[in-house]
């Protein structure tokens, strides 16, 4: 375990649903991320947290929806979902946002959208 | 904005041969490198980094990786790979305060 911690490990879920993604971290870490993991393209950073505030959100669809209640927290909210969805959906953590010594990722959700 | 490209999507060795994966990145201010690595099932996990001094890198399980400002390059190496080396390889680049990743190179080694 890396001291990144995400469930669902895997999701199935219809286009019709709503379901949430949890990443959950205790390394005093202030900022969290969300990273979309597809085949054969570059890991797309979606949102950033830092100090629990959205400090950055690249272009993402309104279907997804992130929460950040608390430092060590942080939830990828998902509804209405397309097919091409579907991916590896990766937290991550660091100390401070843009941390110079890296991130630590946690294993990431393989979410399937049928 | 920054960028990363790998100019390997994926790479096949036999034990014992040496690799070299190329990372190009665009980013024209101070940047931080790094390159991770994921084993097959496994999260990604840091395996050397850059921030300044001596351009050559060494990271862990015998890995090294040179940054040449001139060329925007942070290329990976390994003098001799092991059949458990077989994984995926991202370079990533921290400029402008957010980590950039590249598509990663898939590098598998044959017993």
């Amino acid at each position: 375990e890396t001291g990144v911690t995400q469930t669902p490990r895997h999701l199935v879920m219809g286009m019709t649903n709503k379901k949430s993604l949890k990443c959950e971290q205790h390394l005093g870490h202030n900022a969290m991320y969300w990273y979309k993991q597809s085949a054969k393209k570059p890991l797309e950073l979606m949102f950033v947290y830092s100090l629990e505030e959205r400090v950055e959100n690249n272009s993402v669809p309104s279907r997804f929806s992130p929460e950040c209640p608390n430092s060590s927290h942080l939830f990828l909210h998902l509804h209405t979902l397309q097919p091409e969805d579907s991916a590896l959906y990766l937290c991550a953590s660091s100390q401070v946002q843009g941390a110079r010594y890296g991130y630590t990722f946690g294993s990431g959700t393989r979410l399937t959208v049928v | 904005a920054q960028s990363v490209s790998q100019h390997n999507h994926h790479v096949i060795l036999s034990e014992a041969a040496s690799l070299e994966l190329g990372c190009n990145y665009s980013y024209g201010g101070t940047v931080n490198l790094f390159w991770y690595v994921q084993y097959p099932g496994q999260h990604l996990q840091l395996l050397l980094k850059y921030f300044s001094g001596d351009p050559l890198v060494k990271g862990i399980k015998g890995f090294e990786a040179e940054f040449i400002k001139s060329k925007f390059s942070f290329n990976l190496r390994k003098p001799s790979v092991q059949w458990s080396d077989t994984a995926e390889y991202f370079c990533a680049v921290n400029g402008d305060n957010d980590m950039r990743f590249g598509a990663g190179t898939r590098l598998t080694v044959k017993p």
